[in-house]
């Protein structure tokens, strides 16, 4: 089975701090993707990478950067962590589909609060 | 309005009954996926449907796409206490991403 895995299930940062969020998955997936969840407005895509070293902005991608230098890790970035980032975020990954989106894997999610 | 958007947003049923979960989109898709979350946890994949199916099985579940329509539904059929989740649509638009709805939170009391 594959097994997306998150730093952290539960953060809380200072205001200013810089934050990581690391994203591990064992099955050698190209594509990895970070998202937030918010009560009421779903999933929302922050960023995400489709090789090593190749990255493309998501719907939300202020405040946040993101690194992916192997394939099987993909971390995000909060440079100056502001309260409006207290966020359940999730990590996930898939496998190439050619043209078309293949089924996305989940991590457990890391509840992050920012104080 | 978002793309993927499910209806209704909050489901109650009893155990045994059937429970229905509506999704509508606004563009063209490739595919549509079904995801469940349990609380406070990750999201796991249920069923994917391409644009060129109109009805898929597995198991308990039963998924059609009406492309005319923009629109597709999730029936969870003969519904146990475990099935008590968060459901998401997420359609496959061709921009490389998936995009999800907000859900229906679907609760089944025993």
């Amino acid at each position: 089975d594959v097994k997306v895995t998150q730093s952290s299930r539960y953060l809380v940062k200072r205001t200013g701090e810089k934050v990581f969020l690391e994203c591990v998955q064992d099955m050698d997936h190209e594509n990895m993707f970070w998202y937030r969840q918010d009560p009421g407005l779903g999933l929302r895509l922050i960023y995400f990478s489709y090789d090593v070293k190749m990255k493309e902005k998501g719907d939300i991608p202020e405040g946040y950067s993101v690194s992916r230098e192997k394939k099987e890790r993909f971390s995000l970035i909060l440079e100056s962590a502001s309260t409006n980032q207290t966020s359940m975020y999730l990590c996930a990954s898939s496998l190439s589909l050619g043209l078309a989106q293949n089924q996305q894997f989940f991590g457990p999610g890391t509840r992050l609060t920012v104080l | 309005s978002q793309q993927g958007e499910e209806d209704p947003q909050a489901l109650s049923i009893q155990e045994g009954e059937n429970a229905t979960m509506n999704c509508s989109y606004k563009t063209s898709i490739n595919n549509l996926q079904w995801y469940r979350q349990n609380s406070g946890r990750g999201l796991v994949h249920l069923i994917l449907i391409r644009s060129n199916e109109r009805e898929k099985h597995s198991g308990r579940l039963r998924v059609t796409l009406d492309t005319s329509k923009k629109s597709s539904s999730l029936l969870i059929t003969a519904s146990r206490a475990a099935d008590t989740a968060s459901y998401f649509c997420a359609t496959d638009t061709g921009r490389r991403a998936l995009t999800f709805g907000s859900g229906t939170r679907l609760q089944v009391q025993p």
